[in-house]
């Protein structure tokens, strides 16, 4: 079985501030991770994915993460937050199907 | 291009009545997934389809839920009779190859449905 965990339910930050929203997970074989943002009445919108390679995965709207193998953990990075970065942020992994895992979500706000 | 597009956005209607979801995958993909999103369960997988094929069903809640997949572009998902507990935002996802394991799923905008 593979699961993701996201500990924080809720993460605030002051805007210009660095951004971490953390992910852990567990899967057999070969992680494929995902992460995805929902805006308010919006669907999930694709932000980034780590499937090999380099551990540092750029994306969407300046965010980064971090594949750790040893720590299992796939943390999503922004160094400057803005208010607009404002949402719930989902972490998904994905094994050796085609199911994808999704975490509760951590929502992120962002002040001026 | 236009994206996953659903059918409604906001569906009301009352315990007993049928309802019917629509989805028009992203043109190309042979993949295509139902999810439901609920505050209590989060995001769950309900049905997925491979070249119009249902693959797996596993997730549907009940036999009051049915989806079909008639062509490439369109799928529906109908609950049958509709209950209260069924009130959630149900979304459709596409991707290219479902078997790929580094495929991106793409997700459409949602339909809220409550059931009164």
């Amino acid at each position: 079985a593979q699961s993701v965990a996201q500990p924080e339910d809720q993460v605030n930050v002051a805007e210009g501030n660095p951004l971490t929203v953390k992910c852990t997970y567990s899967v057999s074989g070969n992680p494929y991770l995902f992460w995805y943002v929902q805006y308010p009445n919006r669907g999930l919108q694709f932000l980034l994915k780590y499937i090999t390679g380099d551990n540092l995965v750029k994306g969407s709207y300046g965010f980064e993460a971090e594949f750790n193998k040893s720590q299992t953990s796939f943390h999503l990075k922004k160094p400057s937050a803005l208010v607009s970065d404002s949402a719930l942020y989902f972490c998904a992994v994905r094994g050796n199907d085609y199911k994808l895992s999704f975490g509760a979500g951590t929502t992120v706000t962002v002040r001026a | 291009d236009a994206g996953v597009i659903q059918s409604p956005r906001h569906e009301v209607t009352e315990m007993g009545q049928e309802v019917t979801l629509r989805c028009k995958p992203i043109s190309g993909h042979n993949s295509l997934f139902w999810y439901r999103q609920t505050m209590m369960r989060g995001l769950e997988l309900l049905i997925y389809f491979n070249n119009n094929v249902p693959i797996d069903d596993s997730g549907m809640p009940e036999d009051r839920f049915s989806a079909k997949m008639p062509n490439a572009s369109f799928s529906t998902l109908k609950i049958q009779p509709s209950e209260p507990r069924d009130s959630a935002v149900y979304f459709c996802a596409s991707s290219g190859q479902g078997w790929t394991h580094t495929d991106t799923q793409y997700f459409g905008p949602g339909t809220r449905l409550t059931v009164l």
